[in-house]
């Protein structure tokens, strides 16, 4: 199984700062077709998780500017530009390269 | 706009069935996608269950494969859940998807005698 490891697992974050949030994975995500299957998402409190970043670094639709991805074969990272009260929830990561699918642990985002 | 809603009992007394069901609407289950199942046990993560792909080809979690089935049904548009011999530790908030994009809300099984 592909194990995904993402730091760190809580952060706080005052309004209008930055935020980042990483995910190692055991293996390599790249598939032979040259596509790397890992996306990005947040549960919102009380809510089903809403997909952000899919592929690695495309936003789905809706999902804000200020939101942006990057990474390669077993390293990922989500970046925020500048956080806002909306924002606040759990992070996950998720592969779908290979079976069995597998999510972070998850980082839990407040706001200061 | 794809929407998905699930529907079962939301307690199945330990050693029995859990069965969900998934209706899809703004979308066939025939389309070229995984649609599939993940829980989250309260307070804690996601764990993916299972996927079925529009084929009919299963793949399992390993941790759950000897007692879960996924399924199609295109007539109704649906796809299904059973996870048999149940035990407490099953107790979570079940999750259907169309992946990546689309999610159910998600409905609370607990299992308790």
């Amino acid at each position: 199984d592909i194990v995904i490891t993402q730091t760190p697992l809580s952060l706080s974050v005052t309004p209008g700062q930055p935020a980042s949030i990483s995910c190692k994975c055991s293996q390599s995500l790249l598939r032979s077709n040259g596509k790397t299957y890992f996306y990005w998402y947040l549960q919102k409190p009380g809510r089903s998780p809403q997909l952000l970043m899919y592929e690695v670094s495309n936003r789905f639709s809706g999902v804000p500017d200020r939101f942006s991805a990057s990474g390669s074969g077993t390293d990922f990272t989500l970046k925020m530009s500048r956080v806002e009260a909306e924002d606040v929830g759990v992070y996950y990561c998720m592969q779908t390269t290979q079976f069995p699918w597998t999510f972070g642990q998850g980082t839990k985002v407040e706001i200061k | 706009q794809v929407q998905l809603q699930e529907s079962g009992p939301g307690l199945v007394k330990p050693s029995e069935t859990l069965s969900l069901t998934c209706v899809v609407s703004g979308d066939s289950i025939s389309t070229d996608y995984f649609w599939g199942w993940i829980r989250q046990p309260p307070g804690k993560g996601l764990e993916w269950i299972g996927s079925i792909y529009h084929t009919g080809s299963t793949y399992y979690n390993p941790s759950l494969k000897s007692r879960v089935a996924i399924s199609l049904d295109t007539s109704t548009n649906q796809f299904s859940l059973d996870l048999n011999s149940v035990t407490a530790s099953d107790t979570a908030v079940y999750h259907c998807a169309r992946f990546p994009a689309y999610w159910s809300q998600g409905t609370l099984v607990t299992v308790s005698s």
